[in-house]
């Protein structure tokens, strides 16, 4: 399996529900990412782990909480979301973090999150 | 910091001409530089590493250290190129994408 897949592919929320986004890859890559996508706009970094441990979280707000139960499985909790953490959430990942080849990132189809 | 540049918002050539989507980086160590494309309601998907200097679909990409330049260029468009492109560098954890150029291909 060389792509990394995204469940659900769409998700409507209200602002009081706690939802999970799940990110999955058999690659054997050792670093995992998630990011935020707006119509039109590159994504933007919310969150690194490299061999399942956190290791940057780009100041994102406490009510999305990474969790990457093993190597290869990464979820995004969602609690009490507002109506701008609307977006496109992709996930992504590559053999390792560091520079130099392999670095290189594969993304995901995405989530298409809605909170009303 | 780094920092990516695509001066470029949209682009529009016709079919069969050339085509050069422009990015300029900021960097002060040793850059790894990558084009990615996302056709429409399609995934993000690597295009190029400057680090393989491979063609792919007829894309190619010169890193330039002296300008810190790394344009993409194809010298005739196809329909099928139409998509947002972004250029991106990687360093220590964290990828820095450009603002993206989106390019079309009229027929």
């Amino acid at each position: 399996d060389t792509e990394v897949t995204q469940t659900p592919k769409h998700l409507v929320m209200g602002m009081t529900n706690k939802k999970s986004l799940k990110c999955e890859q058999h690659m054997g890559h050792r670093a995992m990412y998630w990011y935020k996508q707006k119509a039109k706009k590159p994504p933007e970094l919310m969150f690194v782990y490299s061999y399942e441990k956190l290791s940057i979280n780009e100041s994102v707000p406490s009510r999305f909480s990474p969790e990457c139960p093993n190597s290869s499985l990464l979820n995004l909790h969602l609690h009490a979301l507002q109506p701008e953490d609307s977006a496109l959430y992709l996930c992504a990942s590559s053999q390792r973090v560091a520079s130099g080849g392999g670095s290189e990132q594969f993304f995901g189809p995405g989530t298409r999150l809605t909170v009303l | 910091a780094q920092r990516v540049t695509q001066p470029e918002k949209l682009l529009s050539v016709f079919k069969g001409a050339p085509v050069e989507l422009k990015c300029n980086y900021s960097y002060s160590g040793s850059p790894e530089l990558f084009w990615y494309v996302q056709y429409s309601r399609q995934r993000l998907q690597l295009l190029l590493r400057h680090i393989s200097r491979e063609s792919i679909k007829g894309f190619t990409a010169d890193l330039n250290k002296g300008e810190t330049s790394f344009h993409l260029k194809k010298p005739f468009a196809q329909e099928e190129d139409s998509a947002m492109y972004y250029c991106a560098l990687s360093s220590n954890y964290t990828l820095t994408f450009g603002k993206g150029t989106l390019l079309t291909v009229n027929p």
